[in-house]
């Protein structure tokens, strides 16, 4: 079955505790995203990959970090968590820029994370 | 710049009710519009896409018509069920020349059907 598989689903942690939220697409796609979700905001980019070892910036990328070091897994990594991350993290997957404007993004199940 | 606008919810409706919801977009360039369903607990899925003007995407009864001249992309559905219920993302897809793929959001609406 095609799918992205996040861990955990749940997380509650403390200010400056390191974390890391794993992701993983078994549909070979090159491409990978992380969103946030808040209310009244809708979703919005933290970090995007457009293959191995290719990373950038999306529009909310301050106090995260991200690496791609195989084609499958994007963590997303908060080195010092501050209550202000308290949200909820998609992961997302899709193919390339070859396939252009049809490419629709498969999302995982979310990672609730709460940051007291 | 480039921003989705959604009708404001929640939306209540009751049973086999006609669904409206509005969506307007912002874009500098071409892009493919999407309509995503997030139900309760899960990740965003797929509903419909449209990659260019007058296309008209549609899956399990629901409708939308890609309206450039009217920047729109508004979602529509003749009778809804209680299944339906759930949080509605209308989104844009730009390609960049750097070869990244960026979806814009709208807010999200949260429809509730009652039976």
């Amino acid at each position: 079955e095609a799918q992205v598989t996040q861990n955990p689903r749940y997380l509650i942690t403390v200010t400056g505790k390191k974390l890391t939220v794993t992701c993983s697409q078994n549909m070979n796609h090159e491409y990978m995203s992380w969103y946030r979700q808040d209310p009244g905001l809708g979703l919005r980019q933290i970090y995007y990959s457009m293959n191995v070892e290719v990373t950038d910036k999306g529009d909310v990328p301050e106090g995260y970090k991200v690496s791609r070091k195989e084609k499958r897994n994007f963590p997303l990594i908060l080195e010092s968590p501050s209550p202000n991350q308290t949200s909820l993290y998609f992961c997302a997957s899709s193919l390339s820029r070859t396939r252009g404007r049809d490419s629709a993004a498969f999302f995982g199940q979310g990672t609730r994370l709460t940051v007291v | 710049g480039n921003s989705v606008t959604q009708m404001e919810g929640p939306v209540t409706l009751s049973e086999e009710a006609f669904l409206t919801i509005n969506c307007t977009y912002t874009a500098t360039g071409y892009p493919s519009l999407f309509w995503y369903v997030q139900y309760p607990g899960e990740g965003l899925q797929l509903l419909l896409k449209a990659t260019k003007a007058d296309d008209k995407g549609s899956n399990k009864g629901f409708e939308a018509t890609y309206r450039k001249e009217t920047t729109s992309f508004h979602l529509e559905k003749g009778s809804v069920q209680v299944s339906d219920s759930a949080v509605y993302f209308c989104a844009l897809l730009l390609l960049t020349i750097q070869g990244a793929q960026k979806l814009v959001f709208g807010q999200g609406t949260r429809l509730t059907i009652n039976p």
